[in-house]
């Protein structure tokens, strides 16, 4: 099985912030990595998908890079909106394995 | 609008069964791959099944191996999950999610408890 370690597991920060989230694979694998959004009480949402592609309707200020075993996602001005939980997830092989999320507080 | 909508999530008894639904609308069901992943109170995420297209390849996470059993009815665009032996760690949001998964349903809760 592929393990997913996201860190931060919290990161506190301010709104126009720029904030980066790093998912470390225990196996190399390819592009095959999504990152999701989650707030209270709601379901995922799909921010970025082969690593790096956005999906669409997620402002541009997100963005996915990184391959093998290393990925990050970044937001380039942290908006009230983005205050969250995010998960990456690898979905390479079976079985899929997710990050264990990272909160994004207000600081 | 492309919608899943889970349902059939309740209280059971350790020991007990469920049988979970989604329904889909807004694409066409039969040209995609759907999943199951669960969340327990206040945890992370965890996948559990996978379905191929046609219903011809599954997957399943060890954890409910030999309990759960995935399933679909195309023609009712629908996706099944059928829980049986369920165990208070099973209590979760169910999601049914499209491919790897691009789409979530709302979910649906499963309390496992006497």
């Amino acid at each position: 099985d592929i393990q997913m370690t996201q860190s931060p597991s919290t990161l506190s920060a301010s709104v126009g912030d720029r904030v980066t989230i790093t998912c470390r694979a225990s196996q190399s694998f390819t592009r095959w990595l999504a990152w999701y959004q989650q707030k209270p009480g709601k379901a995922p949402k799909l921010l970025i998908y082969r690593a790096s592609t956005l999906e669409t309707g997620v402002p541009s200020r997100f963005s996915g890079s990184g391959s093998g075993t290393e990925f990050t996602l970044a937001i380039s001005s942290l908006q009230p909106d983005d205050f969250a939980t995010y998960y990456c997830q690898q979905y390479n092989s079976f079985p899929w394995t997710f990050g264990q999320g990272t909160k994004v507080e207000i600081k | 609008q492309v919608q899943l909508v889970e349902s059939g999530g309740g209280l059971v008894k350790p020991g007990g069964s469920l049988r979970l639904s989604c329904v889909a609308s807004g694409f066409t069901f039969s040209d995609y791959y759907m999943n199951w992943i669960r969340q327990a109170p206040g945890k992370g995420l965890e996948w559990i099944s996978y379905i191929s297209s046609s219903g011809s390849t599954i997957y399943y996470a060890d954890s409910v191996k030999g309990r759960f059993t995935i399933s679909r009815d195309n023609a009712k665009n629908s996706l099944y999950l059928q829980m049986n032996s369920l165990r208070a760690e099973d209590t979760a949001v169910y999601y049914c999610a499209r491919e790897w998964p691009d789409v979530w349903g709302q979910g649906t809760t499963v309390t496992v408890s006497s």
